[in-house]
C-alpha cells in the first residue's frame, strides 16, 4: 500500500535554529498538509498546499513557517526561527484526487532545546 | 465555528464491550465527517467517514451514528478489542474546497482490556 514517507523520524535543534522537515506524499495524490501534534494531544492544522500554492493557512503558521514543493514529489515545512513550543510532532498529510481520504506520514517528532 | 468538541476524553472497557464517543460541530458548512484511529508513535489512520446525507454507516465492527439537526456525530465500537486500544480522533470538513483543512477534535484515548 502507499504510504506518505517523512524524514528525519526525530530532529533535535536550537532555538532560534531553521529546520526543514521533509515529505514524500503518495505520487498521484494531490493535496498536500502539515499538521502538528503536542504530547499526543490534538492534532492541529497549520497549512495546506494545492496547484502548487497555499490553499489555507492557520493561525499557527506565521511568518517563520513556509512550505515547499520543490520537485514534484518532495513537500518540505520549513521553520526559519526555531522557539521553544515549536516542540511537537509533525505530520505530513495528502489527499487523492477526491480529497476525502487524508494519508498521514509517520511523522517528525522536533524537539527545539 | 470551526472547532469541533469530542468527548469522553479517555474510556476503559472491556474486552467485548462497545465503547462509544461522541463530537459535535458548530459549523453547518461542513460535509464529511471521518474518523481517525492512532496508535503510539504513528500517524492517524482513517478508519470510517459518513456524508450528512446519511444518518448511519457501518464498516465492520466500526458504526458511526449522525445527527444533522443536533451537529453531532458518534463512533460505536463493536465487540471491542485489546487491540482496538488507541485514540481516536473526529474530524469535520468541507469537502468541496480545494484544500479545506481538516478540523480534528481533541480526540479520546481508548483502553480495552483483555
Amino acid at each position: 500500500e502507499p504510504e506518505v514517507t517523512q524524514t528525519p523520524s526525530h530532529q533535535v535543534t536550537q532555538m532560534g535554529q531553521e529546520v526543514i522537515l521533509r515529505c514524500v506524499p503518495i505520487s498521484n495524490h494531490l493535496y498536500f498538509y502539515w499538521y502538528r501534534q503536542i504530547l499526543g494531544q490534538k492534532v492541529e492544522f497549520l497549512v495546506s498546499f494545492y496547484n502548487n500554492e497555499i490553499s489555507e493557512k492557520s493561525e499557527i503558521f506565521d511568518d517563520q513557517f513556509s512550505v515547499e514543493r520543490p520537485d514534484g514529489s518532495n513537500f518540505t515545512l520549513k521553520i526559519r526561527s526555531t522557539k521553544l513550543e515549536d516542540s511537537a510532532m509533525y505530520f505530513c498529510a495528502s489527499a487523492g484526487q477526491f480529497g476525502e481520504k487524508l494519508f498521514f506520514g509517520s511523522g517528525t517528532q522536533l524537539s527545539v532545546l | 465555528q470551526q472547532q469541533v468538541k469530542q468527548s469522553p476524553q479517555s474510556l476503559i472497557v472491556q474486552k467485548g464491550g462497545i465503547p462509544i464517543i461522541n463530537c459535535a460541530y458548530e459549523n453547518t458548512a461542513f460535509d464529511y465527517f471521518p474518523w481517525y484511529q492512532q496508535f503510539p508513535g504513528k500517524g492517524p489512520a482513517l478508519l470510517i467517514a459518513i456524508r450528512p446525507d446519511v444518518s448511519e454507516k457501518k464498516e465492520g465492527r466500526f458504526t458511526i451514528s449522525f445527527n444533522k439537526s443536533a451537529k453531532q456525530f458518534s463512533l460505536h465500537i463493536m465487540d471491542s478489542q485489546p487491540g482496538d486500544s488507541a485514540t481516536y480522533f473526529c474530524a469535520a470538513t468541507i469537502l468541496d474546497n480545494y484544500g479545506q483543512n481538516f478540523v480534528f477534535g481533541p480526540g479520546t484515548r481508548l483502553s480495552v482490556l483483555p
